[in-house]
């Protein structure tokens, strides 16, 4: 079976902070993906990645970026984290173009207080 | 752009009822069609997809048929039981990228 495995499942931080978010894959899969879940707002694409060290923006980038230095490994980034950066963040993965079959982590709560 | 558009819920059923939840999308070219189930407390899981016309996808009871002249992808299933209470999306891909679209999922709850 896939596996996208997210490091953290329950993050609490400051306002200001600088926050990481790791998620790894076991499938050599090419694209991974990083979404926020919002209640009333359904899946929001922050940043998408085709490859290594090749990142693209989603619909909302601003506020966050992202490094893929590893094919197995996407990380995102809070550079200062803010209260409306509160959120449930889901890693995703998928190999081939479009149409392929996108895996979902367990998903990250990040409370920002 | 891409877009989907799904009913809204919450839905609230008892069980062995008849589920329809509709799905619309908007998208150049011909793109594939996935309905995503998401458990209480978990990720994403696919249900089942559809990538051409008149395909229909299947799973778990759950059918979906890509309509294309409808542009829809509605889900259905003819007896829900208490464990499928969960939020279900219903999402495209194109294939000029390489992106999911969601629609702002559906919240069923199917009571004993």
């Amino acid at each position: 079976d896939v596996k996208v495995t997210q490091s953290s499942r329950y993050l609490v931080k400051r306002t200001g902070e600088k926050v990481f978010l790791e998620c790894v894959q076991d499938m050599d899969h090419e694209n991974m993906f990083w979404y926020r879940q919002d209640p009333g707002l359904g899946l929001r694409l922050i940043y998408f990645s085709y490859d290594v060290k090749m990142k693209e923006k989603g619909d909302i980038p601003e506020g966050y970026s992202v490094s893929r230095e590893k094919k197995e490994r996407f990380s995102l980034i809070l550079e200062s984290a803010s209260t409306n950066q509160t959120s449930m963040y889901l890693c995703a993965s998928s190999s081939g173009q479009g149409f392929g079959t996108i895996y979902f982590g367990e998903g990250s709560w990040l409370t920002v207080v | 752009g891409d877009s989907v558009t799904q009913m809204e819920g919450p839905v609230t059923l008892s069980e062995e009822a008849f589920l329809t939840i509709n799905c619309t999308y908007t998208a150049t070219g011909y793109p594939s069609l996935f309905w995503y189930v998401q458990y209480p407390g978990e990720g994403l899981q696919l249900l089942l997809k559809a990538t051409k016309a008149d395909d229909k996808g299947s799973n778990k009871g759950f059918e979906a048929t890509y309509r294309k002249e409808t542009t829809s992808f509605h889900l259905e299933k003819g007896s829900v039981q208490v464990s499928d209470s969960a939020v279900y999306f219903c999402a495209l891909s194109a294939r000029s990228n390489y992106k999911l679209t969601f629609g702002k999922g559906t919240l069923l709850t199917v009571n004993p």
